[in-house]
Parts: C-alpha cells; sequence; structure tokens
C-alpha cells in the first residue's frame, strides 16, 4: 500500500533536547513538506522541499532544520532553539503536475517537550 | 498576509441534519482544496475543485467552486456519527511555488 509514515505517533523530549521527526513515503511523490499544528488553529508551513536535495523555508522555519537526501524521507529536526515546540507536527508529499496541490498527509506526530 | 477565511468555526447538529460550510479568501483562487482530519490523526483530502462553478460530489459531500473565485462552499448531506471532526479548506498561496495556504477549520459536532 502506499502512503506517508510517520514516526513515532507520540515523543516525549526534555527541554535543550534537539529531537528528530521521521517522514517516509512511497508515493514516488516529488514534493514534501512539513506543518505545525496547535490547538484550535490551522496548519502553518515549516519546510518544504520540491526536489532532492533542495528545501525552503515555510512561514515558521525558525529553531527546525530538515534535510532531504532522498526522495522518500524528508526528516524535520526541532532543535533547543524552538521556543515553543510542543506541538502536533504533520508531513505531507504532492506529485508534481496539475494536481501538484493536492496534498497528502501522514498520521501525525504529538511532540511534548518539558 | 493572505488568508481564508472559514466559517462557521464550530457547528452543533442532530445526526441526520445536512451541513454547510464555506470558506472566503481575499484573492481569486485557481483551486480550492477541501480536507477532513479526525482527532489525532493527518488530514484527509475529500475534494479538490479547478473550475470557477465547478459542482463536485464524493458521497454525502459536494463542494463548490464560487463564481467568484474568491469563495468555495461544503455541503454535507444527511450527517451521521463519522462526520464528526475538523474540516479544512485550503488554496494556493499566490507566487508560493505550490504551497498551500489554509482555513482555521471548521469543527462538526454530533449532538448527543
Amino acid at each position: 500500500d502506499g502512503g506517508i509514515t510517520q514516526s513515532p505517533k507520540y515523543l516525549f523530549r526534555k527541554e535543550g533536547q534537539n529531537v528528530t521527526l521521521s517522514c517516509e513515503q512511497n508515493l514516488n511523490h516529488d514534493a514534501m513538506y512539513w506543518y505545525r499544528q496547535d490547538p484550535g488553529q490551522g496548519l502553518r508551513l515549516i519546510y518544504y522541499s520540491q526536489i532532492v536535495n533542495d528545501f525552503q523555508k515555510g512561514d515558521i522555519a525558525e529553531g527546525y532544520s530538515v534535510s532531504r537526501e532522498k526522495k522518500e524521507s524528508f526528516p524535520l529536526t526541532v532543535t533547543s532553539a524552538q521556543k515553543n515546540p510542543t506541538a502536533f507536527y504533520l508531513c505531507a508529499s504532492s506529485i508534481r503536475g496539475q494536481t501538484a496541490y493536492e496534498q497528502y498527509f501522514g498520521p501525525g506526530t504529538r511532540l511534548t517537550v518539558t | 498576509g493572505q488568508q481564508l477565511n472559514q466559517s462557521p468555526q464550530s457547528m452543533f447538529i442532530q445526526e441526520g441534519e445536512d451541513v454547510s460550510m464555506n470558506c472566503t479568501s481575499s484573492s481569486i483562487f485557481n483551486t480550492w482544496l477541501w480536507y477532513k482530519q479526525d482527532p489525532g490523526e493527518g488530514p484527509v483530502l475529500l475534494i479538490a475543485l479547478y473550475k470557477a462553478g465547478e459542482l463536485t460530489s464524493n458521497g454525502r459531500l459536494t463542494a463548490q467552486f464560487g463564481i467568484t473565485r474568491k469563495d468555495s462552499f461544503l455541503n454535507i448531506s444527511a450527517s451521521i456519527p463519522s462526520d464528526v471532526g475538523i474540516y479544512f479548506c485550503a488554496g494556493p498561496r499566490p507566487r508560493g511555488n505550490y504551497q498551500l495556504i489554509w482555513g482555521a477549520g471548521t469543527k462538526l459536532i454530533i449532538k448527543p
């Protein structure tokens, strides 16, 4: 079955630690995205990547970093510089072309930092 | 910056009722997307609209691309308990390289 996987589903960290969230897709999609969701709010874009070895900052990139070494994988690192990291993190992917705006999401990772 | 205004913010409905929600933009769009998010899960794409005036159905869901190209509507007929969740609209960010902008969501709650 094709899809997007995010692991783990729940993640707990102490303040001051970096943490890496995994996102893998086997849909052969070119573009991948990371969003942050806070309660009662819409989705805010952290980083996105249209092709391998290239990525751009979204609206709230400060305190986050990404890499795109493989088409299938787009890990997100939440660094200790992120002031308020507790949130629900969503990874998405899309195909290039006419339906490029149709993004497909993974199940999300809920990060709690104390 | 560019925003999508989604209303209502939440809806309390009885099972079996029809539901309507909408999304408006301050600028013209050429694409509208509607997603549903269940609690603790990622959003799922329900309907994509690409043409002004287009009316597209997916089961009991019907979405319309407004003729002004600045709004879109989602209707759910004969609601059932599994319709509970948050419904988001999204559209292309102007000059945004395939980025989306999102509404804040409409939360659908079924009265017991």
